[in-house]
Order: structure tokens, then sequence, then C-alpha cells
């Protein structure tokens, strides 16, 4: 059963160009959503997060939009750079849960020159 | 500040072996969440831990045990190891055990279990 979902195992797109990856939820009782990079060898990295009462957060170049009656996120990056290839995780928790993140397959990324 | 460190960073075991996962977690840290990483089922929960309770659990079988100690390190055991245990096993920190609190990764362990 699986509660988030990436459908798309990867993405390449045009340095300059926008990415945009896309996540899906089953469980309404999440809450709280995030985004993580991960490079080969290294542990996820925190990249953006946003709470169920927003629908919108930025930070630079990535931003993520949440559409709670869809349970449907993405994550925006513009412009897309080189260094963005990466593997990128959408996970999501609830309250109740404490620390407890329910990750995605994950998206590769990969951003062309 | 140093970063959340993991040993060993590989580990090469055989079937019906148990093996032990230390994990330091960023100093001031009090919680501690542990995963697994394989190709086919992404990234799973396994436990999380604060103030040396474990207070959740993932869906993994009795084989996959942990504990944390009062500096707040925590070690996870596995014990008869099967060979679909082969897997990229990460540990996180945050300050709090609280949702929204921003989790920290280690680099992980790669375990091999042949």
């Amino acid at each position: 059963d699986q509660q988030v979902k990436q459908n798309s195992p990867s993405l390449s797109v045009q340095e300059g160009r926008i990415s945009i990856l896309n996540c899906d939820y089953t469980n309404s009782m999440f809450d709280y959503f995030l985004w993580y990079k991960k490079y080969p060898a290294e542990g996820p990295t925190f990249l953006i997060s946003i709470s169920s009462i927003k629908d919108k957060n930025e930070d630079g170049r990535f931003t993520v939009f949440l559409n709670k009656s869809a349970k449907h996120l993405s994550l925006h990056i513009v412009p897309s750079q080189p260094g963005d290839s990466a593997v990128y995780f959408c996970a999501a928790s609830a309250t109740n849960q404490g620390g407890k993140l329910i990750f995605g397959q994950g998206t590769e990324l990969s951003v062309k020159p | 500040k140093a970063g959340v460190t993991q040993t060993p960073r590989y580990l090469i075991k055989t079937r019906g072996q148990q093996v032990t996962l230390s994990c330091s977690p960023i100093s001031g840290h009090r919680s501690v969440s542990w995963y697994q990483q394989t190709p086919g089922q992404g990234l799973q929960f396994l436990f999380e831990y604060f103030s040396e309770t474990q207070r959740n659990k993932g869906n993994f079988p009795g084989r996959f045990s942990g504990r944390q100690f009062s500096n707040s390190r925590s070690e996870m055991n596995v014990s008869t190891l099967e060979l679909g245990d082969s897997a990229l096993y990460l540990c996180a920190s945050s300050f709090e055990q609280l949702s929204y609190n921003e989790q920290f990764f280690g680099p992980g362990t790669r375990l091999t279990v042949l």
C-alpha cells in the first residue's frame, strides 16, 4: 500500500528551463509534506516543506505547491541547473505520527547543459 | 556542527548472521529515526526513538530492532539476516519528535547479505 507516490521515475530537463516533479498521496491524515534531494553515496538532504494549511511555499528557485483536494503536490525548480541533477523524494507526515516520514519512490532529475 | 554520522559505512554479512549498525545524531538532537532504502521499495520507515524510548515503528518483522542511549546515539540490530535485507540503512536525527521538525540524514550504511 503505497501512501505516497511519485509516478515518474525519471525526468530530463534542459538547463535554464523549469523542472516540475509531482507527488500524489492517499492518506488524508498527512498534514506536512517535504521534499528531499539525494545524491549517490549521500543521505537525503532537506530541500523545502509545506504545511497543509498552505497551498504554496517558495524558497529561492524552489517552490512547492499543494492541492489538498486532489491530494497532490509538486515541486517547481526555476531555472534548472546541472547541479540540480539528483534523485528527489517527496515525503509526508502526520501530526500524530511524530517524526515518521512516508516517502515516495523518488524521481531522478537530469538537467542537461 | 558535525552532521549525522553512521558506522560502519559498508558491511558484508552472510545469511543467518546478525548485524548492528550505529548512528550518532547531531549534537542536541534527541529524536533518531531509521529508514531502509532498497531499489524496489524506496525509503521505508523502520522506527523512531526519542528520549531512549521507541515512539514509532514501521511494518518490519521483529528481526529488526533498535535502541537509543542516554546521549541520543542509536543502534539498530538485524538478526538472522536474509538476502532481502541487503539495503542502504539511513539514520536521521531531529531536535524534537515533531512531524514538522526537519530531519537530517546521515550518509547511510550499505549492508550486503550474501
